[in-house]
């Protein structure tokens, strides 16, 4: 089957820790991106990545990182610097060659007590 | 700062109607937009998009964009009960990278039986 996964489902971490969210496609999407959902808000883009080895800030990349070493994964890391960490983060993908459309994963949910 | 615009809701709708899901946007020089449909604890799932003006028709779900008002339209004709879901509008803003979606908050929508 080909998809977006993510893991692990439910995280739950202590303030001061860093945590990193897994996001893998079997879709030879190009594109891959991070978002970032809280309760009454849309989707902030965290970060996002067109090619292996690139990758570049979204509109709230502060206390957040990234690596794209391989074209099928993107994971990010919530640093402690990171001030509300509790949130919903979703990965998508996009084919780049071809549209627009970018397709979410199941999603993570965080929670930093 | 460039936007996408969506009444929260809720908008609730007898089971048979047609719902009537509406978005704004902020940049005349906007282009492609999308629908996601996202039910509770769930990722946002591609329903719809549309690139030119006027409508396109998928099954029950007709898109219907408007440039010249800057508004884009979602209608869900003989709505069902598993239609209810928070619907969010996205549009690749003008001046933006051409990679990089604008969501709106999103609407609720309820049907009820």
């Amino acid at each position: 089957d080909g998809g977006i996964t993510q893991s692990p489902k439910y995280l739950f971490r202590k303030e001061g820790q860093n945590v990193t969210l897994s996001c893998e496609q079997n879709l030879n999407h190009d594109a891959m991106y991070w978002y970032r959902q809280d309760p009454g808000q849309g989707l902030r883009l965290i970060y996002y990545s067109q090619i292996v080895n690139d990758f570049q800030k979204g509109d709230i990349a502060e206390g957040y990182s990234v690596s794209r070493e391989k074209k099928e994964s993107f994971p990010l890391t919530v640093t402690s610097a990171q001030k509300n960490p509790t949130a919903f983060y979703l990965c998508a993908s996009r084919r780049v060659t071809s549209s627009y459309e970018q397709y979410f994963g199941p999603g993570t949910r965080l929670t930093v007590t | 700062q460039k936007e996408v615009e969506q009444n929260s809701g809720p908008l609730s709708v007898p089971e048979g109607a047609i719902a009537s899901l509406n978005c704004t946007y902020s940049d005349r020089g906007s282009q492609s937009f999308f629908w996601y449909r996202q039910y509770s604890g769930k990722s946002p799932e591609l329903i719809m998009f549309i690139y030119s003006n006027g409508d396109k028709e998928d099954g029950r779900f007709t898109a219907q964009l408007n440039k010249a008002s800057q508004y884009v339209s979602l209608l869900i004709r003989d709505s069902q009960p598993s239609d209810s879901a928070t619907y969010l509008c996205a549009g690749v803003l003008s001046g933006g990278s051409n990679y990089k979606l604008t969501f709106g908050k999103g609407t609720l929508l309820t049907v009820n039986p």
